[in-house]
């Protein structure tokens, strides 16, 4: 099975720079995606990382370690509208490398302070 | 594109009623999921669509849910015999089945309340 760790709260104040964790245990790996979801709203895409290493986008940066089965979300320059909710996921392999299922964490709720 | 479009956006029930929701997803996507989040958890999958066929389904997945997607265009999800455990947000999303296909595109969801 898949079991993915990370943070349950963060608190930054605005204009900072915040790094939320992921650690990750899974039977097969095929990479780590990122999703933002505010309260009430719909889960939307954030970044995948497939290989080690960092990925920009904007004012966020994923990172991935394969070896260390960990990987970040970086948030810069926050702002108000960054507080939301955080998941990072898994591809869980299923029966198969087919398979589509995206294992989440439990999230890491963010909340930016003035 | 109008994004993934869901209905009813609310609905309560009383225990051991049938309740079924409708997915309206991106036109051109093939794939298509549900998933279940339930407070301070991540999204939960339950099934997976390619076009009209259901290729995958959660093993945790009670046999009192059932989804369809015919035509490989809306899909809906019936969970019958509805228990209090059953109260959930119910996802939909689909995305366009690329090399990675880790990008998928959510809706904002069907809330479901059994009294």
């Amino acid at each position: 099975g898949q079991s993915l760790e990370q943070p349950s709260e963060v608190t930054a104040v605005e204009g900072a720079i915040v790094q939320i964790n992921c650690t990750y245990q899974t039977s097969g790996f095929y990479g780590l995606s990122w999703y933002q979801q505010h309260d009430g709203g719909a889960p939307t895409f954030l970044s995948y990382n497939g290989l080690d290493g960092l990925e920009e986008t904007g004012r966020f940066s994923s990172f991935l370690s394969r070896s260390d089965s960990y990987g970040y979300l970086l948030l810069q320059e926050l702002q108000m509208k960054d507080s939301a909710s955080y998941f990072c996921a898994v591809r869980d392999p299923g029966s198969g490398a087919g398979s589509y299922q995206l294992t989440f964490g439990k999230g890491t709720k963010l909340s930016v302070i003035p | 594109d109008t994004g993934v479009s869901q209905n009813p956006r609310h609905k309560i029930t009383k225990r051991g009623q049938n309740v079924t929701f409708r997915c309206d997803p991106i036109s051109e996507h093939n794939r298509l999921y549900w998933y279940r989040q339930t407070l301070g958890q991540g999204p939960e999958f339950l099934t997976y669509f390619q076009n009209e066929a259901q290729l995958e389904k959660s093993r945790l997945l009670s046999d009192r849910f059932s989804a369809e997607r015919p035509k490989g265009s809306f899909s809906t999800l019936e969970i019958q015999r509805t228990e209090q455990g059953d109260s959930a947000m119910y996802l939909c999303a689909s995305s366009s089945g690329g090399a990675l296909d880790w990008e998928l595109f959510f809706g904002e969801g069907s809330r479901l309340t059994v009294l």
